[in-house]
């Protein structure tokens, strides 16, 4: 049982590039959710999916596209990074009632040259 | 909208020393609270949180939690901490109705001495 895994770990990117985060969870979880988090900003919320099929904004979505590829997988793509995207980047999963935990997965570092 | 404010970004402390980390947020609906743990290069785990019931809510690892109403403070303590408690701790809250979103506070980073 992994729980939520990440790839990849480490990402350098120039400006104008594009990549994709994998993100994947074995825990049979309704909801998946990507964050970044910034030195003194904690985390924020960039998108999520509620189940599988659908998707919404969070608190900072722009530069940034989300795929529910089935249950289990959540992707994160960069179609022109920026400098301002480089940051740390995390995937949780959880049941999806207001009450539930979220589970993390390790993170991916992303600088953005 | 919810808000959480984490009033310390750093608390230095020694060994077997007690600590407490202070969180406090802003809602005008029902709230549910929660404290997670980041190590050191590793991502987030729950520590503990607060859904209802007794307002003192206990944790893995000797952390506790007290959720006070009227102050609308969760602040996390624990009586004698280990070098191995050196990580950042984030108070984050969610609310009915708000679906599992969790507002993140920026975090505080608990630094345990010898």
């Amino acid at each position: 049982n992994a729980g939520v895994t990440q790839t990849p770990k480490f990402q350098v990117l120039k400006t104008g590039q594009s990549m994709t985060l994998q993100c994947a969870q074995d825990m049979n979880h309704n909801s998946m959710y990507w964050y970044r988090q910034d030195p003194g900003m904690g985390l924020r919320l960039i998108y999520y999916s509620a189940s599988e099929g659908t998707t919404d904004k969070g608190e900072v979505p722009n530069g940034y596209n989300v795929s529910r590829l089935n249950k289990r997988e959540f992707s994160l793509r960069l179609e022109s990074a920026a400098p301002s995207q480089t940051s740390v980047y995390f995937c949780a999963s959880s049941d999806g009632d207001y009450t539930d935990t979220q589970y993390f997965g390790p993170g991916t570092r992303l600088t953005v040259l | 909208a919810q808000s959480v404010t984490q009033l310390d970004s750093q608390v230095p402390v020694f060994e077997e020393a007690p600590v407490e980390l202070r969180c406090n947020y802003s809602s005008s609906v029902s709230v549910y609270l929660f404290w997670y743990v980041q190590y050191p290069n590793q991502g987030l785990q729950l520590l503990l949180k607060y859904l209802s019931g007794s307002t003192l809510v206990k944790g893995i690892n000797g952390f506790e939690a007290e959720f006070n109403k009227s102050q609308t403070s969760f602040h996390l303590r624990k009586p004698s901490v280990h070098i191995s408690d050196t990580a950042e701790y984030f108070c984050a809250v969610s609310t009915r109705g708000g679906y599992n979103k969790l507002i993140f506070g920026a975090g505080t980073r608990l630094a345990v001495h010898p």
